[in-house]
């Protein structure tokens, strides 16, 4: 089974501090992406990659950044947290398909707490 | 710019029943992809099925259908006989083609609950 897993169900960091999320896939995809949830917004995308080193902000990059050094690792950055990122952070997957798009695997989420 | 538009924010039945989500989605693309996915109460969104714009065909797959019509936008989702299982927030989500990795646009979920 594809797994793609995030390091923290639950987060509670204060507000300013720097703050990492760690996602990791074991299938060998390509592709990852980051999307916060909030109730009545669905998803919103704030960055997705491609290839190792490759990064592009989504919709909603600001106060996001994001690393890539490992094919299967990808973690989001909150330089200085803010309360307005307090949310549930999904992490997902997918691998390159030739001439069609498949569907993500999602992480179980970590909810983020910022106070 | 694309857009998933899912208008029901909640939905909720009694078990048996059968129940229709919706799906109304924007694109420019010619070449698109649809999907459906499942979010139950632990938290971790399910693929549930993908559907590209050349295919019109409908979809069965158990108590599950899904009618895409290209002519209305639209990609509706019907659970027949539904079950508290199926209790869970439901995302429809537009792809365009394979350009940016493929990346998705979601809408913002609509809540079933199955009573039982």
């Amino acid at each position: 089974d594809v797994k793609v897993t995030q390091s923290s169900r639950y987060l509670v960091k204060r507000t300013g501090e720097k703050v990492f999320l760690e996602c990791v896939q074991d299938m060998d995809h390509e592709n990852m992406f980051w999307y916060r949830q909030d109730p009545g917004l669905g998803l919103r995308l704030i960055y997705f990659s491609y290839d190792v080193k490759m990064k592009e902000k989504g919709d909603i990059p600001e106060g996001y950044s994001v690393s890539r050094e490992k094919k299967e690792r990808f973690s989001l950055i909150l330089e200085s947290a803010s309360t307005n990122q307090t949310s549930m952070y999904l992490c997902a997957s997918s691998f390159r398909a030739r001439g069609h798009t498949v569907g993500y695997t999602f992480g179980s989420g970590t909810r983020l707490t910022v106070v | 710019a694309q857009k998933v538009t899912q208008a029901q924010t909640e939905i909720s039945v009694v078990e048996k029943e059968d129940v229709t989500l919706d799906c109304v989605y924007e694109t420019r693309d010619t070449t698109y992809y649809l999907f459906w996915y499942k979010q139950p109460p632990s938290g971790e969104l399910v693929f549930l099925i993908r559907r590209n714009s050349f295919d019109e065909q409908n979809e069965i797959s158990g108590r599950y259908s899904w009618n895409f019509q290209k002519s209305t936008s639209s990609f509706n989702f019907t659970i027949t006989a539904s079950q508290v299982v199926d209790s869970a927030v439901y995302f429809c989500a537009l792809s365009e083609a394979e350009r940016d990795a493929g990346k998705s646009t979601f809408g913002d979920g609509t809540t079933l609950t199955v009573k039982p």
